[in-house]
């Protein structure tokens, strides 16, 4: 069972564009949820990150919005770039350790 | 400051070989973690090292073991290698629990 489902599976957007990608979880044990981006040939790097006490956080072109009722979360990318096609993860991490539950990918493509 | 470290960097072995992968964390962590990740799975959790104790462990069978020394590098081993073990190993350091975790380049197996 996914505990954590990420859609869309992939992502076409023009230079400039702002993607989102959302991300919806169960467990309530959750209490921390990173992004991160990835690309071919090398591991995932740690984007932003949020806890549920806030609804939204912006780190440079990158937000996350929370809602907490709902279990979504989702990633914005402003004024997105070429660079940024990647492939993004969202995850979901229990209050007892660092085990990381991951979304199942979002491959972006950012045409200039 | 150095990040994490994952050795070897590729490795092919043979069906019914075993295998052992390495991590070094980031300096002063103490947790580390072990991810699989295949095309199909997504990323996979494996297991948690904390203080040279496993915290936590994933759904995955006996073969798949690990360990973390007092300088918190941690081992993973694959016994009996299957084919469908295929896969890039990604180890993860954090600092403390339930927060920021860095991921290595990653070790890519492949059993033939």
């Amino acid at each position: 069972q996914q505990q954590v489902k990420q859609s869309p599976q992939s992502l076409i957007v023009q230079k400039g564009g702002i993607p989102i990608i959302n991300c919806a979880y169960e467990n309530t044990a959750f209490d921390y949820f990173p992004w991160y981006q990835q690309f071919p040939g090398k591991g995932p790097a740690l984007l932003i990150a949020i806890r549920p006490d806030v609804s939204e956080k912006k780190e440079g072109r990158f937000t996350i919005s929370f809602n907490k009722s709902a279990k979504q979360f989702s990633l914005h990318i402003m004024d997105s770039q070429p660079g940024d096609s990647a492939t993004y993860f969202c995850a979901a991490v229990l209050n007892t350790g660092n085990q990381f539950y991951f979304g199942t990918g979002t491959s972006l493509t950012v045409i200039p | 400051k150095a990040g994490v470290t994952q050795t070897p960097r590729y490795l092919i072995k043979t069906r019914g070989q075993q295998v052992t992968l390495s991590c070094s964390p980031i300096s002063g962590h103490r947790s580390v973690s072990w991810y699989q990740q295949t095309p199909g799975q997504g990323l996979q959790f494996l297991f948690e090292y904390f203080s040279e104790t496993q915290r936590n462990k994933g759904n995955f069978p006996g073969r798949f073991s690990g360990r973390q020394f007092s300088n918190s590098r941690s081992e993973m081993n694959v016994s009996t290698l299957e084919l469908g073990d295929s896969a890039l190993y990604l180890c993860a350091s954090s600092l403390q629990t339930n927060t920021e975790a860095f991921f290595g380049q990653g070790t890519r197996l492949t059993v033939v």
